[in-house]
């Protein structure tokens, strides 16, 4: 166990759903990252929320939005899902942003768009 | 911006060998991290090992080790005395040094390492 929690584990959901993934970081970490990996895609940076804010966006849709409450844990949403937003979907935390030995990853959650 | 790339999508190596996997990026920071994670059948992002690139020394982490060339810009793993349980994807990874790695890190495509018995 990492100490970094998402569920659920899986989801199964159909084109057009809105859905939210949850993340609790490590106890003590107030970094969130949010990861996609995909066959196509690779893994790929979203967003990245410290403290609370919102510190660096990457390749994130539109379609998708996160925020981090004041108890530090992460949601990420995925609304009018598409079949290609199917993936692996992790969370990571580190203490602060400057992260020098890297982060600590979540077990991801899977999520299949039918 | 950054690109890591791996050029081994697959490989596969005996039980108690040695296998390197290559590790190349491309990058304008002078200062970064780099990284080696590891994702078993489990999926779980495990790190295995880490580089200052302001260190000239290779990191070791028992059987495991890296090449860092970086004049190259190429960081590679070697796993000595390959176990079984070593069978997963191996994952390089980027982190800026400046900016404190906000922008989280940036991933090769990953390399399948299979441990044959």
């Amino acid at each position: 166990d990492s100490g970094v929690t998402q569920t659920p584990k899986h989801l199964i959901t159909a084109t057009g759903q809105r859905v939210t993934l949850r993340c609790s970081p490590r106890s003590g970490d107030l970094s969130v990252y949010w990861y996609q990996q995909s066959l196509d895609q690779g893994l790929q940076f979203l967003i990245h929320y410290y403290n609370g804010e919102e510190r660096a966006k990457g390749n994130i849709l539109e379609r998708f939005s996160a925020q981090q409450f004041p108890d530090l844990h992460s949601e990420l949403n995925l609304s009018s899902l598409e079949l290609g937003d199917s993936a692996l979907y992790f969370c990571a935390s580190s203490l602060t942003p400057r992260a020098p030995y890297g982060y600590t990853f979540g077990s991801g959650t899977r999520l299949t768009v039918v | 911006a950054q690109t890591v790339t791996q050029s081994q999508p697959e490989m596969s190596v005996q039980e108690a060998e040695t296998v390197t996997l290559s590790c190349t990026y491309d990058t304008s920071e002078s200062n970064y991290y780099l990284f080696w994670y590891k994702q078993p059948p489990s999926r779980q992002m495990i790190l295995v090992i880490r580089q200052e690139a302001y260190k000239q020394q290779n990191a070791t982490e028992n059987r495991f080790s890296v090449n860092f060339q970086k004049a190259a810009k190429s960081f590679s793993l070697k796993i000595s005395d390959s176990q079984l349980g070593d069978t997963a994807m191996y994952f390089c990874a980027f982190m800026k040094s400046l900016g404190g790695g906000a922008d989280g890190l940036t991933f090769g495509k990953g390399t399948h390492l299979i441990i044959q018995p």
